[in-house]
């Protein structure tokens, strides 16, 4: 099984500010199959990346992922009052799918 | 549209069985994997298992195998996931997803998610 570790637990920033989450994997994720989500309260999640590095349809471009093998990083280029909420990362190479254990973005 | 709608909440007794419903709308259901999956109340995401609308095969994490059942009804268009021998562990927001297309070669993340069923098992 992959493990997801993600850091930090809690990201604390103002808006306007600029958010870089991690996502470690525990063994290589080929072809980058690493996504990242985003959950509001009460709501189901949101696909932001998937492949690593594409942006899922309507996702504004203020969201990038990148990294490879088992490094893998979000980033928010200027938060907006509507970012703070919480993200997680998930493998989909290899069975069971995994997710990290989530990164909340709040306001500072 | 593309959608995924589930069953509405459920409280169970220990011991009791659930069963939850999901039907798809807006593309071919038997063109792509279900998955399910679980989050605790202020936990994380948990995958629980798939299923191939095509052909009903079903792969379960290790954890659930044993106590999950996922069918399907393609006359519907609706999967099914049924969790026995609730305990209060068992509490938590359960959720359907697409994923894959079948007879893909790529995998695909969760684009396409249910808007989740809350199960609550208490005596």
């Amino acid at each position: 099984e992959i493990v997801l570790t993600q850091s930090p637990g809690t990201l604390s920033l103002s808006p306007g500010e600029r958010a870089t989450l991690s996502c470690r994997a525990s063994q290589s994720v080929s072809s980058s199959q690493l996504a990242w989500y985003q959950q509001k309260p009460g709501q189901a999640p949101r696909l932001l990346i998937y492949g690593a590095s594409s942006r899922a349809t309507g996702v504004p471009d203020r969201f990038s992922g990148s990294g490879s093998g088992t490094d893998f990083t979000l980033t928010i280029s200027r938060l907006e009052p509507e970012d703070f909420v919480v993200y997680y990362c998930q493998q989909y190479d290899g069975s069971p799918r995994t997710f990290g254990g989530g990164t909340k973005v709040e306001i500072k | 549209q593309v959608q995924l709608v589930q069953s509405g909440a459920e409280v169970k007794k220990p011991g009791a069985s659930v069963k939850v419903s999901c039907k798809a709308s807006g593309y071919t259901f038997t063109g792509y994997f279900v998955h399910w999956l679980r989050q605790a109340p202020g936990q994380g995401l948990e995958w629980m298992a798939w299923i191939n609308p095509s052909r009903g095969a079903t792969n379960y994490a290790q954890k659930f195998q044993g106590r999950v059942t996922m069918t399907r009804d393609t006359s519907i268009t609706t999967a099914y996931m049924e969790l026995n021998s609730l305990t209060s562990d068992d509490t938590a927001v359960y959720y359907c997803a697409r994923g894959s297309e079948v007879g893909a070669t790529a995998k695909a993340a969760f684009e396409i998610w249910g808007q989740g069923t809350r199960v609550t098992v208490s005596s």
